[in-house]
């Protein structure tokens, strides 16, 4: 069956700092691979989705961006955070409507 | 974009009450699923319900689907304080497992 490891738990870090949460996959191969962000007291909206490597969607214009270097290596990164950029991330693997969660982060921009 | 709603945004119940949240979605489905997150932290997946399923069944819980009215309910049965938690719907569509989540009922159980 498949896991996600992802880190950090839990992040803070100061305004215009850079960022990456890294999301890695295990028992499954060429999953499609999805980050979620969750604002405060607010539903899961989708940020970026890849269907495999260096193939990378986005779902709505923001200050972040995803790569994917390997089959089952997700990351999620920004240059420089603002403070709308606190939320809940949370990377989904999905294998033939097979979904696998990732524990997720909490990042707090201060 | 998000597509689910859910009603009530929130919640309070005591605890052995039952709970009722609804959930509606714009577009045609394939399938559509429960999850938990306690206290902003990890989804728990609660039931999945196909499009060609009108209820379901899992312990104390009980999700309709409604595809004419494009609604859903979930129910959980004499409810317990670990049952607090957020709950939200969500769909996928035919062809494309993308999942988009529902705005989430925040559920509060009095003990």
């Amino acid at each position: 069956s498949q896991t996600i490891h992802q880190w950090p738990a839990t992040l803070v870090q100061p305004v215009g700092s850079p960022l990456s949460l890294e999301c890695t996959v295990e028992g499954t191969s060429n999953p499609n691979l999805y980050w979620y962000r969750q604002a405060a007291g607010r539903g899961l909206q989708l940020l970026f989705y890849s269907v495999g490597i260096g193939q990378i969607s986005s779902e709505v214009p923001q200050n972040l961006s995803a790569s994917r270097p390997q089959d089952r290596q997700f990351i999620l990164s920004s240059k420089k955070l603002l403070l709308s950029d606190s939320g809940f991330y949370l990377c989904v693997s999905v294998r033939g409507y097979g979904y696998t969660f990732g524990s997720g982060t909490r990042l707090t921009v201060v | 974009s998000q597509q689910g709603e859910e009603d009530p945004q929130a919640l309070s119940i005591q605890e052995g009450e039952n709970a009722t949240m609804n959930c509606s979605y714009k577009t045609s489905i394939n399938n559509l699923q429960w999850y938990r997150q306690n206290s902003g932290r990890g989804l728990v997946h609660l039931i999945l319900i196909r499009s060609n399923e009108r209820e379901k069944h899992s312990g104390r819980l009980r999700v309709t689907l409604d595809t004419s009215k494009k609604s859903s309910s979930l129910l959980i049965t004499a409810s317990r304080a670990a049952d607090t938690a957020s709950y939200f719907c969500a769909t996928d569509t035919f062809g494309n497992e993308k999942l988009t989540f529902g705005t989430g009922t925040r559920l509060t159980i009095i003990p």
